[in-house]
């Protein structure tokens, strides 16, 4: 069975431009999460979505979104982007919801640089 | 919120020597836990996983973590480590929902020949 997917697996962008990062999860895989890595804060929780719908959020500010389409791929949008946002970016597909004790595997993860 | 502290930023041991990795946890209610492992190169893989019954679990490649709920941990060890053990490892707790999975800052672990 294939893993998680991330595209693209590297992304250099400027300040104030927006970018979009895609997710495909695992076959059969309803849940999908996606996380922050960075250095000084380490992994941060960012959303997750279940059947198309966001389901819990984390601390991040509004230029942070997502969505999650019938087939459960998800994309993560973020507009305005500042230095502070270059990270590396994980997405984590479960078949239920963290609600319901699932497990959730990472994909590669998206390495985004704003310059 | 949640907060996940992980003692050890740096570990470095010999091949053969015994590892054991704290994690502490703030919430007290009802917690799901685990533990992942990140090998250079590599994306995160679950290494072992705690949901309910004994709090001795046992995951893959030899490693097992103890939950203590008294002392809100869940400490991962290995009786005798080897080099491929050479990794970055991540302890996450879930509240069953809210907020998703909070992971520790992690513990980069290198293994001597």
């Amino acid at each position: 069975k294939a893993g998680v997917t991330q595209t693209p697996r590297y992304l250099i962008k400027t300040r104030g431009q927006q970018v979009t990062l895609s997710c495909s999860p695992i076959s059969g895989h309803r849940s999908v999460s996606w996380y922050q890595q960075t250095p000084g804060q380490g992994l941060q929780f960012l959303f997750e979505y279940f059947s198309e719908t966001q389901r819990n959020k984390g601390n991040f500010p509004g230029r942070f979104s997502g969505r999650q389409f019938s087939n459960s791929r998800s994309e993560m949008n973020v507009s305005t982007l500042e230095l502070g946002d270059s990270a590396l970016y994980l997405c984590a597909s479960s078949l239920g919801t963290s609600w319901d004790n699932n497990e959730q595997f990472f994909g590669p993860g998206t390495r985004l640089t704003v310059l | 919120a949640q907060s996940v502290s992980q003692h050890n930023h740096h570990v470095i041991l010999s091949e053969a020597a015994s590892l054991e990795l704290g994690c502490n946890y703030s919430y007290g209610g009802t917690v799901n836990l685990f533990w992942y492992v990140q090998y250079p190169g590599q994306h995160l893989q679950l290494l072992l996983k705690y949901f309910s019954g004994d709090p001795l679990v046992k995951g893959i490649k030899g490693f097992e973590a103890e939950f203590i709920k008294s002392k809100f941990s869940f400490n991962l060890r290995k009786p005798s480590v080897q080099w491929s053990d050479t990794a970055e490892y991540f302890c996450a707790v879930s509240q069953g929902g809210a907020d998703g999975l909070t992971f520790g800052k992690g513990t980069h672990l290198i293994i001597q020949p």
